[in-house]
């Protein structure tokens, strides 16, 4: 089945450290995009990437990194500069036309 | 710049009712335009778009939309609402080029349906 992976689904984390959502989507996808979901928000962009070993930050990188080293990969790290991470993180991709969604990942910082 | 408006946070209707949840562009290009379904705690489904063919665009689920360049309207309806039909629902826009898919997104509609 074709499709995109996100985990884990849950993730908790302390104060100061630092997470790495995984995305990973076989639909040969060349773009792929973080999103941030808070609630009555809806999405903003985090980054997004259009070829692999390139990306672009989006309206709300401060306190996130990306890589994209594969052109299935696209790892999403929060770091400690990120002051508000509690948070629905989505990874979508895309060919040409409608981003296509994974199931999306719910970080609580403790 | 493009951007949508949903207007509206939170709809409700009974079950066997008409749904109509409205979402307003604005693009300084030709737009490509997105309806998707968000059930609690599950990423985004793709209900239907439009990208630049017939107006009036049928979806999945009993969802149709239809786009009217003259109101910058792209409002989703479904003649008869049904229980599963409670989710949230985004509004998108992009300008649909490969180069730069930007997409935008609505705040949201939660749609609420009473037995």
């Amino acid at each position: 089945d074709g499709g995109i992976t996100q985990s884990p689904k849950y993730l908790f984390r302390k104060e100061g450290q630092n997470v790495t959502l995984s995305c990973e989507q076989n639909l040969n996808h060349d773009a792929m995009y973080w999103y941030r979901q808070d609630p009555g928000q809806g999405l903003r962009l985090i980054y997004y990437s259009q070829i692999v070993n390139d990306f672009q930050k989006g309206d709300i990188a401060e306190g996130y990194s990306v890589s994209r080293e594969k052109k299935e990969s696209f790892p999403l790290t929060v770091t400690s500069a990120q002051k508000n991470p509690t948070a629905f993180y989505l990874c979508a991709s895309s060919l040409a036309g409608p981003q296509f969604f994974g199931p999306g990942t719910r970080l609580t910082v403790l | 710049a493009q951007s949508v408006t949903q207007l509206g946070s939170h709809v409700s209707v009974s079950e066997g009712a008409l749904v109509l949840l409205r979402c307003n562009y604005s693009s300084s290009v030709p737009p490509y335009l997105f309806w998707y379904v968000q059930y609690p705690n599950q990423g985004l489904q793709l209900l239907l778009k439009y990208t630049s063919a017939a107006t009036l665009v049928k979806g999945i689920n009993g969802f149709e939309a239809e786009f009217k360049k003259s109101e910058t309207s792209f409002h989703l309806t479904k003649p008869s609402a049904h229980m599963s039909d409670a989710a949230e629902y985004f509004c998108a826009v992009s300008d649909g080029t490969r180069v730069n898919n930007d997409m935008r997104f609505g705040a949201g509609t939660r749609l609420t349906v009473k037995p």
